[in-house]
């Protein structure tokens, strides 16, 4: 079962332009969903993270909007810079466990 | 900043073998995961352990698999005979408590021949 879905796979994206990522989730219980980017050779470190009480949430460059009727969020990233270059996972969690989107490869070129 | 340490970084072994992946997670964490991540997909969930027990587990984490926390620092992740399958990325991470985020390590890479 696939708990959330991640679009697009890849983008490549010109420095100082915006990077957009979607998430879908299907299950209503999630709670809590947050962003991990991850370079190569390591784990995922949180980015920024949301609840559904907020529609939007903005951390520097980084800023996640929330649809709770359509069960979807995204993950905009202002102003990209080359070393946002990464994969960028959503995921959300009800309790414990995180699931995980597909993942995303960001290539910001300069 | 403190950070979850996980060791080896790659482990190579033969199919059959077991193999013991070790962390340790930040030092006032309370909660401690360990997800996988084969080569091209998605990090998948295999366990939670909270208060010494496992609180939660995947379909993933069958009886070949096993988590041990033996002292109030190290956590570990025990798989009795490997399979081919197995080859993959696994992370450790661990949080302060609930409501707070989840702190991933950098991964041991297994390899099984």
């Amino acid at each position: 079962q696939q708990q959330v879905k991640q679009s697009p796979q890849s983008l490549i994206v010109q420095k100082g332009g915006i990077s957009i990522i979607n998430c879908a989730y299907e299950n209503t219980a999630f709670d809590y969903f947050p962003w991990y980017q991850q370079f190569p050779g390591k784990g995922p470190a949180l980015l920024i993270a949301i609840r559904p009480d907020v529609s939007e949430k903005k951390e520097g460059r980084f800023t996640i909007s929330f649809n709770k009727s359509a069960k979807q969020f995204s993950l905009h990233i202002m102003d990209s810079q080359p070393g946002d270059s990464a994969t960028y996972f959503c995921a959300a969690s009800m309790g414990d466990k995180l699931s995980f989107g597909a993942g995303t490869t960001v290539t910001v070129r300069a | 900043e403190p950070e979850v340490t996980q060791t080896p970084s790659h482990q190579v072994t033969q199919m059959g073998q077991e193999v013991i992946l070790r962390c340790v997670p930040i030092s006032n964490h309370l909660y401690f995961y360990w997800y996988r991540q084969i080569l091209g997909q998605k990090v998948e969930f295999l366990v939670s352990f909270y208060n010494n027990e496992i609180s939660e587990k995947s379909e993933i984490f069958d009886d070949q698999f096993s988590v041990e926390r033996p002292d109030g620092s190290n956590f570990t992740l025990k798989i009795r005979s490997t399979k081919l399958e197995d080859s993959a990325m696994y992370f450790c991470a661990s949080r302060e408590d609930v409501g707070q985020p989840q702190h991933f390590g950098d991964g041991t890479r297994l390899s099984i021949l």
